[in-house]
């Protein structure tokens, strides 16, 4: 069965550092998703993405993020500079396409713990 | 917002039982999602049940829906120990983004 997949599983990186997720969707979805998760918190969408635009962002998803899709496979979570309050798990997602008839649900990757020092 | 929240923040039964969680959620939805997670790992979708649907079943899995109370259930029957997880419902809007709640914990005794 397809998955979502991610790289790395676990990132350590100092304060004020770019760091980059990647992901690699499920090949033929055209929806692309970052949420992330802080330890014992909900998880809470950043990012989505559609036809090499963004779709939507929350009020988190500010001037320090960014995201791409380089090709044709992977999508890609860039914070500029990295601060404390970013550690956390970072999950990338994807969907089909969506129609009145479904194509809206979301498959998730397994995660990119960031731990920033 | 049209977050989810789930009741009870957590649940123990014996290996067997069934388990039950629920959702409540507070604006209108075009679907509402269920999601497993394992301690620290990936979050697995489970089930997801449409606005005009009102129930739904996936092997041990059976989910309600009632809009009009703005609530879902999910129903895990006859459980195993690897059922042991936290439990989310997750809303979207139609705004191309879902909506978790603080999730349910449980934990299945052997």
């Amino acid at each position: 069965e397809p998955e979502v997949t991610q790289t790395p599983s676990h990132q350590v990186t100092q304060m004020g550092q770019e760091v980059i997720l990647r992901c690699v969707p499920i090949s033929n979805h055209l929806y692309f998703y970052w949420y992330r998760q802080i330890l014992g918190q909900k998880v809470e969408f950043l990012v989505s993405f559609y036809n090499n635009e963004i779709s939507e962002k929350s009020e988190i998803f500010d001037d320090q993020f960014s995201v791409e899709r380089p090709d044709g496979s992977n999508f890609t979570l860039k914070i500029r500079s990295t601060k404390l309050e970013d550690s956390a798990m970072y999950f990338c997602a994807s969907s089909p396409i969506r129609t009145e008839y479904g194509g809206d649900t979301q498959y998730f990757g397994p995660g990119t713990r960031l731990t920033v020092l | 917002s049209q977050q989810g929240e789930e009741d009870p923040q957590a649940l123990s039964i014996q290996e067997g039982e069934n388990a039950t969680m629920n959702c409540s959620y507070k604006t209108s939805i075009n679907n509402l999602q269920w999601y497993r997670q394992n301690s620290g790992r990936g979050l697995v979708h489970l089930i997801l049940i449409r606005s005009n649907e009102r129930e739904k079943h996936s092997g041990r899995l059976r989910v309600t829906l009632d809009t009009s109370k703005k609530s879902s259930s999910l129903l895990i029957t006859a459980s195993r120990a690897a059922d042991t997880a936290s439990y989310f419902c997750a809303t979207d809007a139609w705004d191309y983004k879902l909506s978790f709640g603080a999730g349910t914990t449980v934990t299945v005794r052997a």
